[in-house]
């Protein structure tokens, strides 16, 4: 069965700091990696998505990039803003229309 | 257009009684899930509908839970003789289609069960 670890699972960083969140798979057979936030009270807001044929993807100052054959991905987050401050999810897509979530790394940004 | 809606937002409900939940999806969104998530876990994926086709029911955690949906809109959970380990957040998701590996899901705001 897939699981999907993310380190650290909370992270506290002034702002202005870049910083770096970490998500491992155990199995490689995925077909796309996906980071969302995930706000107190609200839902899933997706971020980025990146197919199994990419090395990365990049909005703004968000940047994730895909090793499958480690099974590593790793989201970037430049200049960060305390309105970063978010629970941030990987989640892989494998076979089965299964989409197996991390527990998510709870980010502070202090102003 | 509206994203992803769900209701109730809040349910609190005694041990042993039935709850329905809802989500209505993004208009034209073929694809629908239902995932919950438990205090301090991940999310766990439930059920999957995809069009006019048979639902993949593989992550139900018993026969207490059902969903049913509509063609390819509005879309019900419903957990019979609740229990205490049913308290979550239930999210659900629609997309697009179901093109592997490019398909974006985009999420309601959850339904927050407290079973009692």
């Amino acid at each position: 069965k897939q699981e999907v670890t993310q380190i650290p699972a909370a992270l506290s960083v002034p702002e202005g700091e870049n910083l770096v969140l970490n998500c491992s798979f155990t199995d490689s057979a995925i077909y796309n990696l996906q980071w969302f936030r995930q706000d107190p009270g609200k839902g899933l807001t997706s971020l980025l998505l990146i197919q199994s044929s990419q090395r990365e993807q990049t909005s703004g100052r968000l940047n994730a990039s895909l090793d499958k054959s480690s099974g590593r991905s790793t989201l970037y987050i430049a200049a960060s803003q305390p309105g970063d401050s978010a629970t941030y999810l990987c989640a892989v897509l494998t076979g089965a229309n299964n989409l197996f979530f991390g527990t998510g790394t709870r980010l502070t940004v202090i102003p | 257009g509206a994203g992803v809606s769900q209701s109730p937002s809040n349910k609190v409900t005694e041990k042993g009684k039935d709850v329905e939940l809802r989500c209505d999806p993004i208009s034209g969104h073929t694809a629908l899930y239902w995932y919950r998530q438990r205090l301090g876990q991940g999310l766990e994926f439930l059920i999957y509908f995809q069009g006019n086709s048979a639902p993949d029911k593989s992550g139900l955690p018993s026969d207490r839970f059902s969903a049913e949906r509509t063609g390819e809109s509005v879309s019900t959970l419903t957990i019979q003789r609740t229990q205490q380990e049913d308290s979550a957040v239930y999210l659900c998701a629609s997309s697009l289609a179901f093109i592997r590996g490019q398909e974006t899901q985009y999420f309601g705001p959850g339904t927050r069960l407290l079973v009692l």
